[in-house]
């Protein structure tokens, strides 16, 4: 039983590039969400999925996509990365909003 | 004003000591809580949920005043393990969603 899983670990890129954050959960959680952790603030919700094919945006969705297709699998798009997008972001997964939150061990992102 | 507001610390204290955090929120209509605690660079994880009356696990205890809007955390005969950031979170059922704080950083030392 892995928990939630998180590729890449670190990643760096250029102004403007896209790439996909994975986030893989084995514990048949129905609930996931993304998260971004800035210094000095808490973490801010990017987009959450309460179930495969059903998702909505939080806090912070701008500049961000994601997809449900399966129970397992969030991934997070950036579709042109900017430098306010360097951020620690986090994928969760919980049996619902209000219920524990399992978090991934993150992605570093730097945008130059 | 934020919604979750917390003194980011850092509480220095020695092995042994006892030490409080408090987290206010805005939101009265805010009906769950949680502390989570998270190592540097590592992910969060659910330290313990806070009830109405009150809980306590082992030397934590969570206290929750809904009339002042506030929930606190009380770390006992502290140790080095104890070390990390602590975060309070509550579910927010007008924006149905969970916020978090920025979080308590508590340093202990020998």
């Amino acid at each position: 039983n892995a928990g939630v899983t998180q590729t890449p670990k670190f990643q760096v890129l250029k102004t403007g590039q896209s790439m996909t954050l994975q986030c893989a959960q084995d514990m048949n959680h129905e609930y996931m969400s993304w998260y971004r952790q800035d210094p000095g603030m808490g973490l801010r919700l990017i987009h959450y999925s309460v179930g495969a094919g059903i998702t909505d945006q939080g806090e912070v969705p701008n500049g961000y996509n994601v997809s449900r297709s399966t129970t397992e699998d969030f991934p997070l798009r950036l579709l042109s990365a900017a430098p306010s997008q360097t951020s620690v972001y986090f994928c969760a997964s919980s049996q619902g909003q209000q219920e524990t939150q399992y978090f991934g061990p993150g992605t570093r992102l730097l945008v130059l | 004003r934020k919604e979750v507001e917390q003194d980011p610390g850092p509480f220095n204290v020695p092995e042994g000591a006892t030490v409080a955090f408090n987290c206010t929120y805005s939101n009265s209509a805010s009906q769950s809580f949680f502390w989570y605690r998270q190592d540097c660079r590592k992910e969060p994880k659910l330290l313990m949920s806070v009830y109405s009356s009150g809980n306590e696990d082992g030397r934590f205890t969570a206290q929750l005043n809904r009339a002042s809007q506030y929930i606190s955390l009380l770390i006992r005969d502290s140790k080095l393990s104890d070390s990390a950031t602590y975060l309070c979170v509550m579910f927010s059922g007008g924006y149905n969603k969970l916020i978090f704080g920025a979080g308590t950083r508590l340093a202990v030392h020998p």
